[in-house]
This record gives C-alpha cells, sequence and structure tokens, in this order.
C-alpha cells in the first residue's frame, strides 16, 4: 500500500451512538488532519496532530476527539453523534508541519448521522 | 477569520482556456494551493505558490499577487476529465484553509 486509507468507506449512524472513523498511512509522514466537507462550505479542519503524541484543534473541534499514540494512526472519535454531523470526512498527512508541504488525502468516510 | 472567495461553478468547451479567480483575507500566508476534486474522490495536489508570479506546470498554471491577496489557476487545451471541482487553499500558520471550490464542467 502506498498512501493514506480511511474506514469505513460509507456509514449510517443513529444519533447518540458513538463513532471511530480510522485513518492509517504509510508515508512516515509526521502531521496528518482531519477534515470535514460539506457542500457550499468547502473543506473545514476539525483537529490536526504536527507529530506523534501532539494533537490540536483546528476550525470546527467541537464534538470530535483526536489520539495520535503513533506515526501511522490518527484516528477520529465522534463521542455522541448528532445529524450536523452528517458529512464527508478527509484524512490528510504531509510531511512535516511548520512548513508549507502538500498534504495527501484519503479517499473520504461518507458519515450519515439519523 | 480566514476569507477566501472563488466563483461556484463555471462552464467551457473542451479545447478553450478557463481561469479560476481566488482572493483571499488572512490573518497570515505561508503560501496558496491549488487542489483538483473529482467528484466523490479526494482532493489532489496540483500546485504551490509563495512568491508573486506565474508557475506553469503542462496545460495548468498557477499565478500569485500577495500585494493583492490574488491567485488564479488557468486550465488550457481543455479536456472532457478537467471536468472537476478545483479547491483554493491559503497556507496560514502551516495549516490551510480552503474555499468552497470552484466546479468547472467541459462540454464537447
Amino acid at each position: 500500500i502506498a498512501g493514506i486509507t480511511q474506514a469505513p468507506t460509507s456509514q449510517i449512524l443513529a444519533a447518540g451512538r458513538r463513532m471511530t472513523l480510522r485513518c492509517t498511512q504509510d508515508m512516515r509522514h509526521n502531521a496528518m488532519y482531519w477534515y470535514r466537507q460539506d457542500l457550499g462550505l468547502g473543506l473545514r479542519l476539525i483537529h490536526y496532530s504536527n507529530t506523534a503524541g501532539t494533537t490540536g484543534k483546528g476550525e470546527v473541534p467541537d464534538g470530535y476527539s483526536v489520539s495520535r499514540a503513533n506515526t501511522d494512526d490518527f484516528p477520529l472519535t465522534l463521542a455522541s453523534a448528532v445529524p450536523s454531523q452528517t458529512s464527508v470526512y478527509f484524512c490528510a498527512s504531509s510531511d512535516s508541519a511548520g512548513a508549507s508541504d502538500t498534504q495527501y488525502f484519503g479517499p473520504g468516510t461518507r458519515l450519515t448521522v439519523l | 477569520g480566514q476569507n477566501i472567495d472563488q466563483p461556484t461553478e463555471m462552464t467551457a468547451t473542451e479545447g478553450a482556456i478557463v481561469q479560476i479567480n481566488c482572493t483571499y483575507q488572512t490573518s497570515g500566508f505561508n503560501g496558496l494551493f491549488w487542489y483538483q476534486q473529482h467528484a466523490g474522490e479526494a482532493p489532489t495536489f496540483l500546485s504551490y505558490n509563495v512568491l508573486d508570479g506565474l508557475e506553469e506546470k503542462g496545460r495548468f498554471s498557477s499565478f500569485l499577487s500577495r500585494s493583492k491577496g490574488y491567485s488564479y489557476l488557468l486550465l488550457k487545451e481543455l479536456q472532457m476529465k478537467d471536468s472537476a471541482s478545483y479547491l483554493c487553499a491559503v497556507d496560514d500558520d502551516y495549516k490551510l484553509s480552503f474555499g468552497a471550490g470552484t466546479t468547472v464542467t467541459v462540454r464537447a
């Protein structure tokens, strides 16, 4: 494998349920990101991690949490899903933070919260 | 906050040229990216500008004017496969802020 994988590809979830979106990269990139993409709003940053063991909040962090236990994995958790979290979620990575490096995106997870 | 504006939609004919403008007002600036996104797929990198001027890459070129807060992406010799959304993104404090994207439709 080369690049970024995300799982699941799509999911329908009942409101109030807990859900973890998985993201794995094999490029040994230091920085990883989670975005949501909604029609008319573009990509918005939820959380990011500049290196393993550190995380930070993006533009729309409420209702989401992340962890970065190692370089390759960056899971995104919705503790109690709400319908407004219906969106397409993209994970991305770049070689380093603190430099304007190209971000590479995973294929996305389409999440519907009912 | 960040403000990045680009047109919502553009239509052009196969073989023609299309220019997608992007204006931005951001608190910081470390460069500007253009990404291409086909429907249902992930964004893919097209170009990066950090200095004023034109960067050319085959049929695609990107221009930046930092003093005007302005960039454009130029697509030449349009092909049907160029039908996609084009996303302008500003690197502010080494995190990207995206515009809403411009959907380009190429007609035969």
